[in-house]
């Protein structure tokens, strides 16, 4: 199957660390996504690994990847109110020339 | 530099009518993809142009078609709408088939 899962709320204090799960398919030569949706608008492309990495750091962000047990997640460092979005984790394989497949996408709350 | 280019920004149709949406893609790219986002969830894949030619479908019946033209903006047309129909329809687009998409903010279609 193409199925992506995510857990579907995250609530936060603002200042604390987020972490938003994600769990995939096959994991054999895939990039996966992350993107962040706010209200009324499209999806921003946050960050992306390939399947053959473990980890990529980019300033706040941090992807981990556990292929053994098709894990994904993100980590969002000293969450700030404007980090209060829908983020979507999406599987996209080399082969398929460009369909990502999107989870249901994680509401993160951050409160003050 | 713009980005993804999509219009209208809101649409309202009646039942049984036709629709077209409009996408102008990112300076440079040259790879079209439309969603689909239904509420409360994540975006499924349509369809992708490449060379004005459709690459790839997703599971979508075949009242939804579309175009790209030589200068690689793109149409998605839907025939015959049903109230089901209504979402939120995004394109995406990309400087080749394989990479990290840049999305467009979206047009909202609502069918009564």
């Amino acid at each position: 199957g193409e199925d992506v899962e995510q857990s579907l709320f995250l609530s936060v204090r603002e200042g604390d660390s987020s972490v938003i799960n994600c769990t995939y398919t096959d994991s054999s030569s895939t990039y996966l996504y992350w993107y962040k949706q706010e209200p009324g608008a499209g999806l921003q492309l946050l960050t992306y690994i390939f399947s053959n990495m473990d980890m990529k750091q980019d300033q706040r962000l941090t992807v981990l990847l556990n292929k053994k047990d098709k894990h994904l997640s993100l980590r969002i460092a000293d969450t700030q109110t404007g980090d209060s979005a829908i983020y979507f984790c999406a599987q996209q394989w080399v082969t398929s020339y460009g369909k990502l497949t999107f989870g249901q996408g994680t509401i993160l709350t951050v409160h003050p | 530099d713009a980005g993804v280019t999509q219009s209208p920004t809101h649409l309202i149709k009646t039942r049984g009518q036709q629709v077209t949406l409009r996408c102008s893609p990112k300076s440079g790219h040259d790879t079209v993809s439309w969603y689909q986002q239904a509420l409360g969830q994540g975006p499924q894949f349509i369809f992708q142009y490449y060379e004005e030619e459709e690459r790839q479908r997703g599971n979508f019946p075949d009242r939804f078609s579309g175009h790209q033209f030589p200068n690689y903006s793109s149409e998605l047309n839907v025939n015959a709408l049903l109230l089901g129909d209504s979402a939120l329809y995004l394109c995406a687009s990309s400087p080749w088939a394989g990479s990290g998409y840049t999305f467009g903010s979206g047009t909202r279609l609502t069918v009564v």
